[in-house]
């Protein structure tokens, strides 16, 4: 079945710098992607959902590539300020025995230093 | 304001204990699911379902049962609680057709076994 590597698993920036995280997945078939946000002692709130068929996509302070080749997705965030501090995760849309079901990542810790 | 709520927030029982989770969502959303949270692991999905009555089997299924009972309700099961099942569970729903559905998360059960 589907599996996905994230990386780094903890990343310390300074305020202003950018920080990017990578994911790689394994089934070609995949065709959805997400990255969640959680902030310390909170749930999960999604960053961005992105379809195989589009590969940069910006969000607010970021940007989702998505690399259909290497099958690699990335979050990048280009300026990185210390309510960025949080873990980051990505996941992906997979079919399951019966359903779909999104897999995910091991996470990232960001730490922004002011 | 359609959301996923979770009870408990927090739990400690004792190991053989008998634990019961509980997610409800208002998203009119047909599938749920149950994942658990451990450091250096991501989230982990345990048990899914796509509607009252179904169940299917995650990743980690191993201690864990988990009964639908209605479109709303999602519950987790934990007949003989292990030290080995202390984290933090997540619940979620999504509408789930065809893998291109946000999740909406619950705020989290941080369960403890002594």
């Amino acid at each position: 079945g589907e599996q996905v590597e994230q990386r780094p698993p903890h990343l310390s920036v300074r305020e202003g710098d950018s920080a990017v995280i990578t994911c790689t997945y394994t089934d070609p078939n995949s065709y959805y992607f997400f990255w969640y946000k959680q902030e310390p002692g909170a749930s999960l709130q999604l960053l961005m959902k992105v379809f195989s068929s589009t590969e940069i996509n910006e969000g607010q302070g970021f940007t989702v590539l998505l690399n259909k080749k290497d099958k690699r997705l990335s979050l990048n965030l280009t300026a990185a300020h210390p309510g960025d501090s949080a873990a980051y995760f990505c996941a992906v849309s997979a079919m399951g025995t019966n359903a779909y079901k999104v897999i995910f990542g091991k996470g990232t810790h960001l730490h922004v230093l002011p | 304001e359609a959301a996923v709520t979770q009870s408990p927030r927090n739990k400690v029982t004792v190991t053989g204990g008998n634990v019961t989770l509980s997610c409800r969502q208002t998203n009119s959303h047909n599938y749920m699911y149950w994942y658990r949270q451990d450091t250096g692991h991501g989230l982990r999905l345990i048990h899914y379902s796509y509607g009252a009555g179904n169940l299917q089997i995650g990743d980690v299924p191993d201690g864990y049962k988990a009964t639908r009972t209605t479109q709303e309700d999602f519950f987790l099961l934990l007949e003989l609680a292990s030290p080995s099942q202390t984290s933090l569970y997540f619940c979620a729903s999504s509408d789930g057709t065809g893998g291109n559905s946000d999740y909406t998360f619950g705020s989290g059960t941080r369960l403890l076994v002594i």
